[in-house]
């Protein structure tokens, strides 16, 4: 099955610097790979995701980038803010199948 | 707030003991997944339902059991409960079909002690 690496576990930024969480997958199969954010005591939430066919997608301050043959992918996060602090985590799917395999989080502290 | 809906959001129980959690899903989702997240842990799936068959099973125990009824809700039952079965269960749904996006619940704290 797939399995979904992602690093760091625990990340520590200043206010204002990037953040960058990165993950890599098994099964070059996946096509979807979304990212959750969790704050303490809440329920994961999707924050952004790319599809195969895409290399890099934008949203403010947050971006992802997809590197298909390396089966890597990585969650930018610029000028950070204390509200970015938070669990982040990346996950993977397949068409055909559609269970989402989650990497193990990394915590995003963000210092003011 | 997600649109999934769980209850209780708190649960405290003793050993041995049988607890069920609800989930209802977004509207319109025909798709609901549960996850087990201990602390300090990432997201274990359990089990998939898609309109109302299993249709995925995780790493879930023998000791647990779910079902998806015709009104598209689900419930995750519990039994025989272990000290380590204390976790957050969370409940998920989305659209099913080619759509993968998850939608969780707020979640619901087991504590057995």
């Amino acid at each position: 099955g797939e399995n979904v690496e992602q690093h760091p576990s625990t990340l520590s930024v200043q206010e204002g610097d990037s953040a960058v969480i990165k993950c890599t997958y098994s099964d070059s199969a996946s096509n979807y790979f979304p990212w959750y954010k969790q704050e303490l005591g809440k329920r994961p939430q999707l924050i952004i995701d790319i599809r195969s066919n895409v290399g890099e997608k934008k949203d403010q301050r947050i971006a992802v980038t997809l590197n298909k043959t390396a089966k890597h992918f990585s969650l930018h996060i610029t000028e950070t803010q204390p509200e970015d602090s938070a669990v982040y985590f990346c996950a993977a799917s397949k068409g055909g199948s559609y269970i989402p395999t989650f990497g193990r989080g990394t915590s995003l502290i963000v210092h003011p | 707030d997600s649109g999934v809906t769980q209850t209780p959001k708190h649960l405290i129980t003793a050993t041995g003991q049988r607890v069920t959690l609800r989930c209802s899903p977004r509207s319109g989702d025909l798709s609901v997944y549960w996850y087990q997240q201990s602390l300090d842990q990432g997201l274990q799936f359990l089990i998939q339902y898609y309109n109302g068959e299993e249709r995925a099973k995780g790493n879930i125990l023998e000791r647990f059991s779910a079902q998806q009824f015709p009104d598209l809700h689900s419930e995750l039952n519990l039994s025989s409960l272990e000290l380590g079965d204390s976790a957050l269960y969370f409940c998920a749904s989305s659209p099913g079909g080619v759509e993968e996006k998850l939608f969780f619940g707020s979640g619901t704290q087991l504590s057995v002690l």
